[in-house]
């Protein structure tokens, strides 16, 4: 399985913009990178999915380089419900199993 | 449509009890995993069900079974509880097996062994 770095926490204000960088260095070729949101006493949610280049939806952008040895969610002008951990995952479509690391905790400060 | 439901919300035992947790998945849905989350880290995978079939263990003790019903819904069972089973049981249910599929998690069950 490939594991998955990530800063344990980091500070925002409102309204900036937010990059979380994921290592991922053993990925495999079929392996997806996923994120999750978390909010305390809550089942994490999807956030975004992505294989390679560029993933954007109505919420987040996932950047994936070419080697795809790493990922960085972007969340754009975050607001104070924002506040949560952010978790990259890494696993194989048929795979057998979806490991959750410590994750990021994300804290936007007004 | 309703979400991943999931019974009951908080639960104590003593441990050596056994205890089971329910799970409903989206309807369509035929995934249902399981996942374990002790306070402060990220959750632990325990077992993904499949048309009714194991898919995928983690790495827990056999004190740990779950199964899924012909509707779809799941049971997870926890035999010979210990106080460091207390923790948060999510389930989250796909439309196909997998990880390329979103999951969709349930709020939890707060289990709290004593």
């Amino acid at each position: 399985l490939a594991k998955t770095t990530q800063p344990i926490s980091m500070d925002s204000y409102e309204g900036q913009e937010v990059n979380i960088t994921c290592s991922h260095n053993n990925i495999a070729t079929n392996d997806y990178i996923t994120w999750y949101q978390q909010f305390p006493s809550q089942g994490p949610r999807f956030i975004i999915q992505g294989y390679k280049t560029k993933v954007t939806n109505e919420v987040a952008s996932l950047f994936i380089p070419a080697d795809r040895k790493s990922s960085t969610l972007s969340l754009p002008r975050v607001s104070l419900s924002d506040t949560a951990v952010y978790y990259c995952l890494v696993s194989a479509s048929d795979g057998q199993n979806f490991v959750f690391g410590p994750g990021t905790r994300l804290s936007v400060l007004p | 449509d309703a979400g991943v439901t999931q019974s009951p919300t908080h639960l104590i035992k003593t441990r050596g009890q056994q205890v089971t947790l329910r799970c409903s998945p989206i309807s369509g849905h035929k995934s249902v995993s399981w996942y374990q989350q002790v306070l402060g880290q990220g959750p632990q995978f325990i077992f993904q069900y499949y048309e009714k079939e194991e898919r995928g263990r983690g790495n827990f003790p056999d004190r740990f079974s779950a199964r899924q019903f012909p509707n779809y819904s799941s049971e997870l069972n926890v035999n010979a509880l210990l106080l460091g089973d207390s923790a948060l049981y999510l389930c989250a249910s796909s439309l196909e097996w997998g990880f390329a599929y979103e999951q969709y998690f349930g709020p939890g069950t707060r289990l709290t062994v004593t």
